[in-house]
């Protein structure tokens, strides 16, 4: 099974601000298949991106998504008070495994 | 637009079975897999197992095998996710969701993202 390690555990940042998410895999990850998901509390977890780079249909450019092999990361350009929540990663190559999360707090 | 709405809360002794429900629209039911994932207090998501909505083959996470059973109706558009022997552990938030991506025909197994997510089942276990 592939274990991914997201880092850091929470990111106290504010409004405007730029955000960076890494996750790790403990192997490569095949094909970059690599998914990212938004969660609020209460919700559902919301697709962000695909294929380690390629946006969700409606999601704002600026999200955006990189990294091959074992190294990803997601970056929110301009954090956005809709945007305050946590951010989980996706495997898909083997077996579909999950990040523990990145919560992403109002600083 | 494309919709999963999940049964309601269940609350169950431990030993006890629960199913839940996955009613789609807005897709064509047989074109996907449904696929089921779960979220324990504090703990990361984990991925149950999968449902070809056409043909009905499943696949499912070793941790689960033997406890999960995943059928569907197709003239109901309706995934199901039955899961036995019931312990205290298994209290969670269960999802269903559509699995988009590949099908690898070489190892038999989708290599799916999942879009949309239905929106959730608490599932309680408690004597």
């Amino acid at each position: 099974e592939i274990v991914l390690t997201q880092s850091p555990g929470a990111l106290s940042l504010s409004p405007g601000e730029r955000a960076t998410l890494s996750c790790r895999a403990s192997q490569s990850v095949i094909s970059s298949y690599l998914a990212w998901y938004q969660q609020k509390p209460g919700q559902a977890p919301r697709l962000l991106i695909y294929g380690a780079s390629s946006r969700a249909t409606g999601i704002p450019d600026r999200f955006s998504g990189s990294g091959s092999g074992t190294d990803f990361t997601l970056t929110i350009s301009r954090l956005e008070p809709e945007d305050f929540a946590v951010y989980y990663c996706q495997q898909y190559g083997s077996s579909p495994t999950f990040g523990q999360g990145t919560k992403v707090e109002i600083k | 637009q494309v919709q999963l709405v999940q049964s309601g809360a269940e609350v169950k002794e431990p030993g006890a079975s629960v199913k839940v429900s996955c009613k789609a629209s807005g897709h064509t039911f047989t074109n996907y897999a449904i696929h089921w994932v779960r979220q324990a207090p504090g703990q990361r998501l984990e991925w149950m197992g999968w449902i070809n909505g056409g043909n009905g083959n499943t696949k499912y996470s070793q941790k689960f095998q033997g406890r999960v059973t995943i059928t569907r109706d197709t003239s109901a558009t309706t995934a199901y996710m039955d899961l036995s022997s019931l312990r205290s552990e298994d209290t969670a938030v269960y999802y269903c969701a559509r699995g988009r991506g590949d099908y690898d025909y070489v190892w038999g197994t989708y290599r799916n993202w999942f879009d949309p997510w239905g929106q959730g089942t608490l599932v309680t276990v408690s004597s």
